[in-house]
């Protein structure tokens, strides 16, 4: 069975830091792309990054580019999300999913994240 | 960027019922591949998304066959055959074709 178990969520004051991790499990972890998805309250989807499979490569949303930073560590079976010069505006639930075929087809739970003073 | 835009925003049905969601794109989805890189997700209420349908028409392991995706290019549609109750929630198309993947607005389904 996957399993994406995600931690790292909390409070933080703007221009703060914070890193998500994202273990995963039931599945061949270094295979598929891994990212981010994050929801504002009360908003819709947002995606936030992508990591190709060895990590060599990562891609981002034009709102956390130079201040997010993914990663993945495949011997760990984790990935990351390090989260620099945060905004209120980065305030959101951030899901850890996995991609096949160009889908998300599993997703974590979410780790809220707010900024706030 | 590639705009994804959703229709209607707000779906009220009765059980039993047919639903219908349209999603337009700004640009072509179709991939070298021959695929079309369209994406439905349910998210239902207090829960994470889930995968529906992907490249635009394949049902998601799982997923009810209740439920159709179809399209190519820029238009396509989510159907669902037979509302239940348990299909209530928020219903996203998303393309990944080109980064940044981009979401439409989300389409409610209710019960009325």
């Amino acid at each position: 069975e996957v399993q994406l178990v995600q931690s790292g969520g909390g409070l933080v004051q703007p221009g703060g830091s914070l890193r998500l991790s994202c273990a995963a499990s039931g599945f061949t972890f270094s295979n598929n792309w891994m990212g981010w998805v994050r929801q504002a309250p009360g908003k819709g989807l947002e995606w936030v990054a992508s990591i190709k499979q060895d990590g060599s490569e990562g891609y981002y949303g034009d709102s956390v580019k130079g201040r997010f930073t993914i990663s993945r560590d495949n011997a760990k079976n984790s990935l990351y999300l390090q989260m620099n010069s945060l905004r209120a505006e980065d305030t959101a639930v951030y899901y850890c999913v996995r991609s096949s075929n160009w889908a998300f087809n599993y997703w974590g739970p979410g780790n809220l994240v707010t900024v706030s003073s | 960027d590639i705009v994804m835009t959703q229709s209607p925003l707000s779906l009220p049905v009765t059980p039993g019922e047919p639903a219908s969601i349209s999603c337009r794109s700004s640009q072509s989805l179709m991939h070298s591949n021959g695929y079309n890189l369209l994406d439905w997700y349910l998210q239902k209420p207090g829960q994470s998304p889930q995968l529906l349908i992907y490249f635009g028409s394949n049902r998601a392991s799982g997923v009810p066959d209740r439920f159709s995706g179809s399209g190519s290019g820029t238009d396509f549609t989510l159907k669902i055959s037979r509302v239940e109750a348990e299909d209530v929630g928020m219903y996203y198309c998303m393309q990944a074709l080109q980064t940044p993947v981009t979401f439409g607005q989300g389409t409610r389904l209710d019960i009325k």
